[in-house]
């Protein structure tokens, strides 16, 4: 029973690399979402998604970008790293339907660096 | 801005001792509220949750929560401490309908043998 899995576990990038942070989930959830960790800071809320080919903003968008093209796949894509992207970054899901939701299932986490 | 709080970074107790770690929500309507764990280098697990009904949830490693609409609070306590309880603790509340978690700034427990 897998879960959420992250691929890669860390990751280290030069400013200005590209790089896709994988996210697969095998629950069937319909519900998606990227989170950063930053120390002292909590999680914040990078973008989400509600269903296959449906993605919307969280609270921290900027320099990233979603796809969510089947319902287990999610990735994550940064396009120019910069080193304020340097954190823990975590994809969870969850399944909701009506009144029934289910709490968020999170993966391991990536490591990014940039420097 | 709706948000949940959780004002101490740090709580420290003695092993069999009872612990709360405070979480306070300012929220409109009825929120669904959340407990999650992370202990170091893991994702977060999920401990429990306050959907509707009776204000006492219990959940998982015997931690149980009590959602007090009226001190819009949503406490995790439990009984007797142990130093395996030692992680990151993370409030979190979800606004019915719009379908996104959103996460206090943690709470680190630390449990003394």
């Amino acid at each position: 029973n897998a879960g959420v899995t992250q691929t890669p576990k860390f990751r280290i990038l030069k400013i200005g690399q590209s790089m896709t942070l994988q996210c697969a989930q095998d629950m069937n959830h319909n519900y998606m979402y990227w989170y950063r960790q930053d120390p002292g800071m909590g999680l914040k809320l990078i973008y989400y998604s509600v269903g296959a080919g449906i993605t919307d903003k969280g609270e921290v968008p900027n320099g990233y970008n979603v796809s969510r093209s089947t319902t287990e796949d999610f990735p994550l894509r940064l396009e120019l790293a910069a080193p304020s992207q340097t954190s823990v970054y975590f994809c969870a899901s969850s399944y909701s339907r009506g009144d029934m939701n289910t709490e968020a299932f999170f993966g391991q986490g990536t490591r990014l660096t940039v420097v | 801005a709706q948000s949940v709080a959780q004002p101490e970074d740090q709580v420290n107790v003695a092993e069999g001792n009872p612990l709360t770690v405070k979480c306070t929500y300012s929220v409109s309507g009825n929120p669904y509220l959340f407990w999650y764990v992370q202990y170091p280098n893991r994702g977060l697990q999920f401990l429990l949750k306050y959907i509707t009904g009776d204000n006492l949830v219990k959940g998982s490693y015997g931690f149980e929560a009590e959602f007090n609409k009226s001190q819009t609070s949503f406490h995790l306590k439990k009984p007797s401490a142990l130093v395996s309880d030692s992680a990151l603790y993370f409030c979190a509340f979800m606004r019915p309908g719009t379908y996104k978690y959103i996460f206090g700034t943690g709470t680190r427990l630390k449990v003394l043998a």
